[in-house]
């Protein structure tokens, strides 16, 4: 079946340690996403990719980093720089429609980061 | 700037109310995708529905329904005749036509169905 999988499903990190966030997608997919949600604060984007071997900050990129090498995936290393880095992690896709992306995107089932 | 405003934060019915959850939008673009997703407890975010800005039809699927006016900038969602699964958080998200769109999201209106 097509989708996304993200793993681990829970992740609990001791400060000042890094950890990555694995994203993959065998939807053929262009545009990757993640996104950040805290409770009362919806989704918040920290990182986008359109196309492989590039990628923009979002709105709240600091503290992260991304790679996109291959298509089907895109990692999310939460460096000891986020200060607080307690949250839930989304992963998204999207496809492009005649160039367009204005099609809905389809998420994974998350990761919930704790810091111990 | 394109802003998503879902007003009302929780929302409890008991089962069998009809519900409508609330969203307005701000965009410059006139070419623009209005979206609506439901996160259940486990998490994951489930697509209900897109709409463009060109089209102000109102839809209907089933229980569901929506209704879109350019004029009050608005994409309100309608449960009819609740049912304690469609216990959720409901997101509605805004992205610009075109090669460029990123999909902004509203804080969610969290819905509780009681029996």
């Amino acid at each position: 079946d097509g989708g996304i999988t993200q793993s681990p499903k829970y992740l609990f990190r001791k400060e000042g340690q890094n950890v990555t966030l694995s994203c993959e997608q065998n939807l053929n997919h262009d545009a990757m996403y993640w996104y950040r949600q805290d409770p009362g604060q919806g989704l918040r984007l920290i990182y986008y990719s359109q196309i492989v071997n590039d990628f923009q900050k979002g709105d709240i990129a600091e503290g992260y980093s991304v790679s996109r090498e291959k298509k089907e995936s895109f990692p999310l290393t939460v460096t000891s720089a986020q200060k607080n880095p307690t949250a839930f992690y989304l992963c998204a896709s999207r496809r492009r429609d005649r160039g367009a992306l204005d099609t809905e995107a389809f998420f994974g089932q998350g990761t919930r980061l704790t810091v111990v | 700037a394109q802003k998503v405003t879902q007003a009302q934060t929780e929302i409890s019915v008991v089962e069998k109310e009809d519900v409508t959850l609330d969203c307005v939008y701000e965009t410059r673009d006139t070419t623009y995708y209005l979206f609506w997703y439901k996160q259940p407890p486990s998490g994951e975010l489930v697509f209900l529905i897109r709409r463009n800005s060109f089209d102000e039809q109102n839809e209907i699927s089933g229980r569901y329904s929506w209704n879109f006016q350019k004029s009050t900038s608005s994409f309100n969602f309608t449960i009819t005749a609740s049912q304690v699964v469609d216990s959720a958080v409901y997101f509605c998200a805004l992205s610009r036509g075109g090669s460029q769109g990123n999909l902004i999201f509203g804080k969610g209106t969290k819905l509780s169905v009681k029996p």
